[in-house]
């Protein structure tokens, strides 16, 4: 398995709490994803980043916000936590092998975030 | 309508079947067509990638790809009950960091 833990593995909050999901890779890779996945509606994007300070948004990204400081951590916030951000997150990494090739995204275990 | 589609599912077969899982897409620009398997609770992981019109097999797993006719499609041979999970296929354009696009997936549940 690639080196790619995500924190907590489970959790229940109450709505309008703030929560902070936590991404932690050992590859160096460069780039780094938080999608999240439901029911009808797969795997979407909400942000990336493409290096230590540097992220922009995906498809989903309204109520979510991130933060790269170290290359081996990406953080998601959720402000303040709404029913309909219950969700399973999954982080992901790769690195650019360059022109031509597959970008292979690794992803984590996943996350399971319920807002009651 | 959504950039890629997949067959909805779920999917239930028999041990010894075989499956054919299959997605269209819209955007002609795109350039690598991947299949992900994603067994329960776990994260998604990459089962197989062509970057070009035809086949690719890997022991029991055949990947296809038509592009005239915005087409993939997996082929599972002799299914087996280990290939129960969710199957889903993703697609990018060619360049670095080009964001994947993905399915949404369908749930494959072999009986032995």
């Amino acid at each position: 398995d690639a080196g790619i833990t995500q924190s907590p593995r489970h959790k229940v909050t109450e709505t309008g709490t703030p929560v902070t999901l936590r991404c932690h890779q050992t590859e160096n890779h460069r780039y780094m994803y938080w999608y999240r996945q439901d029911p009808g509606h797969g795997l979407r994007l909400i942000h990336y980043s493409y290096g230590v300070k540097d992220t922009d948004k995906g498809e989903v990204s309204d109520g979510y916000s991130v933060s790269r400081s170290k290359t081996e951590d990406f953080l998601l916030t959720l402000e303040s936590a709404t029913s309909s951000q219950t969700s399973v997150y999954f982080c992901a990494i790769s690195e650019s092998q360059g022109q031509g090739a597959l970008d292979e995204q690794f992803f984590g275990p996943g996350t399971r975030l319920t807002v009651l | 309508q959504k950039e890629v589609e997949q067959d909805p599912g779920p999917l239930s077969v028999p041990e010894g079947a075989i499956v054919s899982l299959n997605c269209t897409y819209s955007n002609s620009a795109f350039q690598y067509f991947m299949w992900y398997r994603q067994y329960s609770r776990k994260g998604p992981e990459l089962l197989m990638y062509t970057y070009s019109s035809g086949n690719k097999e890997d022991g029991r797993f055949t990947a296809q790809v038509d592009k005239s006719s915005k087409y993939i499609s997996l082929f599972i041979r002799d299914s087996q009950p280990s290939d129960s999970a969710t199957y889903l296929c993703a697609m990018n354009l060619a360049g670095a960091n080009s964001k994947l696009t993905f399915g949404k997936g369908i749930t494959l549940s072999v009986r032995p």
